[in-house]
């Protein structure tokens, strides 16, 4: 999950299997919440969105997850390649203002 | 369509040191922002510039200023560096036209600041 501390929190899973990453936000006012996908030597990566009057959407093998009530935010990706091998962070916008979380490392085993 | 562009894409400068970075927004764009990504404390919001005026500012000091020019293009300069100024500077530019946040952002490669 997303962690303020220096260590950036990793995941390893099995190729073809799925993943779930955690973001814990911490503005209730927050409405609307954005995963990216940051692979080493580029910049962020759009992923997917979702809204707070929303609790679920759906991509192409991703599904974000809304829990407004434990202000928790989840990413699951489907059958995981290793092409997904990145760091994943959520961010959150309330009042105009992004807020964005440490990410995690997730790497995917052959 | 061209995406965003960051150059230099790395840099070495010493304590005491100015520095200036540039951001070429996507074609179209008007709004770039400027972030700066530490390992311990992700991305953090620096400015926001639009149509030439500096439009959003986050909880940077002074030492940190930018500008942007009538082609879009935006600079950002970091004056007196100091060693925690080391970090990956990120541009993003989207239309801006709507003023809010939730517009996407496209994001450059970054810029990979080390102050020595």
């Amino acid at each position: 999950g997303e962690s303020v501390g220096l260590h950036l929190p990793t995941l390893s899973v099995q190729e073809g299997d799925n993943s779930i990453i955690n973001c814990a936000y911490s503005n209730s006012a927050s409405d609307y919440f954005i995963w990216y996908k940051q692979e080493s030597g580029k910049g962020p990566q759009f992923i997917i969105d979702i809204r707070s009057n929303m609790d679920k959407r759906q991509g192409q093998r991703v599904t974000v997850l809304l829990n407004k009530t434990v202000k928790h935010l989840s990413l699951q990706i489907a059958a995981t390649q290793p092409g997904d091998s990145a760091v994943y962070f959520c961010a959150e916008i309330g009042g105009n203002q992004f807020y964005f979380g440490t990410g995690t490392s997730l790497t995917v085993i052959p | 369509k061209a995406g965003v562009t960051q150059t230099p894409r790395y840099l070495i400068k010493t304590r005491g040191q100015q520095v200036t970075l540039s951001c070429s927004p996507i074609s179209g764009h008007r709004s770039v922002s400027w972030y700066q990504q530490t390992p311990g404390q992700g991305l953090q919001f620096l400015f926001e510039y639009f149509s030439e005026t500096q439009r959003n500012k986050g909880n940077f000091p002074g030492r940190f200023s930018g500008r942007q020019f009538s082609n879009s293009r935006s600079e950002m300069n970091v004056s007196t560096l100091e060693l925690g100024d080391s970090a990956l500077y990120l541009c993003a530019s989207s239309l801006g036209t709507s003023g809010r946040a939730e517009e996407t952002q496209y994001f450059g490669p970054g810029t990979r600041l080390l102050v020595l």
